[in-house]
């Protein structure tokens, strides 16, 4: 079975500072591995996605992703915080081979303060 | 642009009162998703179609039912809403091997 964990129900900011969303991933297989964004009452926006190759994936608005195969994680990054990014991000996992049905994590909400 | 819409944005219902949401894609995805979203919580997958093949989650309630007349239409209907039914539903479509494209929402309330 997959899994993915977010172990901070929330993270806060200074606008301006770097900011880091944490998550872990279990698969039995190779992931596929994503992180969405909420904002109030809309849907989930796709942020970014790690397939195979460079460890560092390069997302939507300046977010980037690191890919840790050792420490199963993929950790969401911003070397600068807008009070804008301030929303609900969510990692997800699938395992890679053949298809599967993504899993979520509980999200992790972001506040950054002016 | 491609992508999913949701209708209506939000949505009243009376409790007991049957009640349907669309969700229309213009991605050509082959896979359609409905998630029930509480409280800012992780969505919750109710079923999703591969094609036309329909697949119920285990712990989905009978009261969720849902039809794909088409590639491009999904619908969610709600037989008969209790107040715990009130949330945020999600449709979201993909490719078998690719990431999801989620529409807007309903915000559906249960009056």
């Amino acid at each position: 079975a997959q899994s993915v964990a977010q172990p901070e129900d929330q993270v806060n900011v200074a606008e301006g500072n770097p900011l880091t969303v944490k998550c872990t991933y279990s698969v039995s297989g190779n992931p596929y591995l994503f992180w969405y964004v909420q904002y109030p009452n809309r849907g989930l926006q796709f942020l970014l996605k790690y397939i195979t190759g460079d460890n560092l994936v390069k997302g939507s608005y300046g977010f980037e992703a690191e890919f840790n195969k050792s420490q199963t994680s993929f950790h969401l990054k911003k070397p600068s915080a807008l009070v804008s990014d301030s929303a609900l991000y969510f990692c997800a996992v699938r395992d890679m081979g053949g298809y599967q049905k993504v899993t979520f994590g509980t999200g992790t909400k972001l506040q950054v303060i002016p | 642009d491609a992508m999913v819409i949701q209708n209506p944005r939000y949505q009243v219902t009376q409790f007991g009162k049957p009640v349907t949401l669309s969700c229309s894609q213009t991605l050509n995805h082959n896979v359609m998703y409905w998630y029930q979203q509480k409280s800012s919580q992780a969505p919750k997958l109710l079923f999703h179609y591969y094609d036309k093949d329909f697949n119920n989650e285990a712990d989905t309630p009978d009261n969720f039912q849902s039809r794909r007349p088409n590639t491009s239409f999904c619908f969610l209907d709600i037989r008969s809403p209790g107040l715990g039914d009130a949330a945020m539903y999600l449709c979201a479509t993909s490719r078998a091997d690719s990431s999801y494209t989620f529409g807007s929402g309903t915000r559906l309330t249960v009056v």
